[in-house]
């Protein structure tokens, strides 16, 4: 099974500043990550797939990058709604066990 | 709008047995498969598995394989989770979510999510 670790495990930023969210898998996935974005009470929402692509209507100061084993999702111009928990999860195996990472939690402080 | 909208949740004891179901509306189902997520209290997101668009095929997560077992029935757009001998570890709230097309790894529309409280 493809292990996705996360970092940090918590985040806290300034308003207007940049985030900068990490996560690692246990082999290499080529680009086969996507993000999602869960606020308190709700369901995950996609934000990026192919590690770099934005899903419908995600404002682009959401972006990803990243190949291979190391992924990134930075977030610019932070906003008080981006506060949220942000997981990657890696879509590269076969049979499919697609494998969330254990999440990174963003504060705007 | 296009939504999918669980039900089913409930109390149950271990070792018993408990089905999900997963209603869509607003798009034309039979051209997307489904997923199932999970998510335990205070943890994060565990993909449970998939079905594909045309039921053909289904895989799952190795912490539910062999207990739950999934079915659609695309003439009434839905997907049903049956989850079998279950365990504490099973507790969580338990999303669908569509697939952005027909085997798509990618999940784009969650419900709200039912909860799956296995307690004696």
């Amino acid at each position: 099974e493809i292990v996705m670790t996360q970092s940090p495990a918590t985040l806290s930023v300034s308003p207007g500043e940049r985030a900068t969210l990490s996560c690692r898998a246990s082999q290499s996935i080529s680009i086969n990550v996507a993000w999602y974005q869960q606020k308190p009470g709700q369901a995950p929402r996609l934000l990026i797939f192919g590690a770099s692509t934005r899903a419908t209507d995600i404002p682009a100061r959401f972006s990803g990058s990243g190949s291979g084993r190391e992924f990134t999702l930075s977030i610019s111009s932070l906003q008080s709604e981006d506060s949220a928990t942000y997981y990657c999860q890696q879509y590269s195996d076969w049979p499919p066990r697609h494998t969330f990472g254990q999440g990174t939690k963003l504060e705007i402080k | 709008q296009v939504q999918v909208v669980e039900s089913g949740g409930g109390v149950v004891q271990p070792g018993r047995s408990l089905r999900l179901s997963c209603t869509a509306s607003g798009f034309t189902f039979s051209n997307y498969g489904i997923h199932w997520v999970r998510q335990a209290p205070g943890k994060g997101l565990e993909w449970v598995g998939i079905i594909w668009y045309d039921g053909t095929e289904t895989y799952y997560a190795d912490s539910v394989k062999g207990r739950f077992t999934m079915s659609r029935d695309n003439s009434k757009d839905t997907v049903n989770l049956q989850m079998n001998s279950l365990s504490d570890a099973d507790t969580a709230v338990y999303y669908c979510a569509r697939g952005t097309y027909s085997t798509s790894p990618l999940m784009d529309v969650w419900g709200q999510g039912t909860t799956v409280i296995v307690s004696s």
